[in-house]
């Protein structure tokens, strides 16, 4: 299968520090990313829609100033939380859509782990 | 009423039982229907996908997706001490983002 990477894969922050968290896909075209949230024994949480070249969409309740997404290429995706505090604690997963694929197949990057003191 | 629903478990096997997971949902213009496996602190992988209602299977996994009921499963055979993991149902129809349930715990016991 396709190949998502995500780094950093842990990263612990001060609250009020920006922290940028890139998701790539390394065999494939990507023209949609995706970026999840998941808080500990809960299940992900979609937060936004990364289409390369366009503005992300946000899901209902997620603050765009707060979580700012680029996809400036077919392979990369980054995710920005800024002004950070310790509630956006959480496990941020990317996925990357399969434009060949018939039912539009998503690979999920491994995670990463951001922790704001 | 949430859009799928899933027993978050725990649920505690001994190795070579017989897994059945399930997930209720509430939306009938699912026609997707997937299960991911995901280990502490991983992303999910993909174990299986099917598309309107019917069986799969693939290796030790048999999904079973019935429409009419808008109830899916997943049954693992010969559990294994690996398969313990997080178990995501998630759902679509064509073009549209996918819906998980919160996942069930699985642990597997030697």
């Amino acid at each position: 299968g396709a190949v998502v990477s995500q780094h950093p894969s842990r990263v612990i922050c001060k609250s009020g520090t920006s922290v940028k968290i890139e998701c790539r896909s390394l065999d494939f075209q990507a023209t949609t990313m995706f970026w999840y949230r998941q808080f500990p024994k809960q299940s992900l949480m979609l937060m936004a829609t990364s289409n390369e070249g366009s503005k992300a969409t946000y899901e209902q309740g997620v603050e765009k100033d707060k979580f700012l997404i680029n996809h400036a290429s077919l392979t990369l995706s980054t995710l920005t939380v800024t002004s950070a505090h310790p509630e956006d604690s959480s496990f941020y997963i990317c996925s990357a859509r399969v434009r060949t694929s018939a039912w539009n197949e998503q690979f999920f990057g491994p995670g990463t782990r951001l922790t704001v003191l | 009423q949430k859009e799928v629903e899933q027993d978050p478990g725990p649920l505690s096997v001994p190795e070579g039982a017989i897994v059945s997971l399930n997930c209720t949902y509430s939306n009938s213009a699912f026609q997707y229907f997937m299960w991911y496996r995901q280990y502490s602190r991983k992303g999910p992988e993909l174990l299986m996908y099917t598309y309107s209602s019917g069986n799969k299977e693939d290796g030790r996994f048999t999904a079973q997706v019935d429409k009419s009921s808008k109830y899916i499963s997943l049954f693992i055979r010969d559990s294994q001490p690996s398969d313990s993991a997080t178990y995501l149902c998630a759902m679509s129809f064509y073009g549209q983002n996918f819906v998980f349930g919160p996942g069930t715990r699985l642990s597997v016991l030697p």
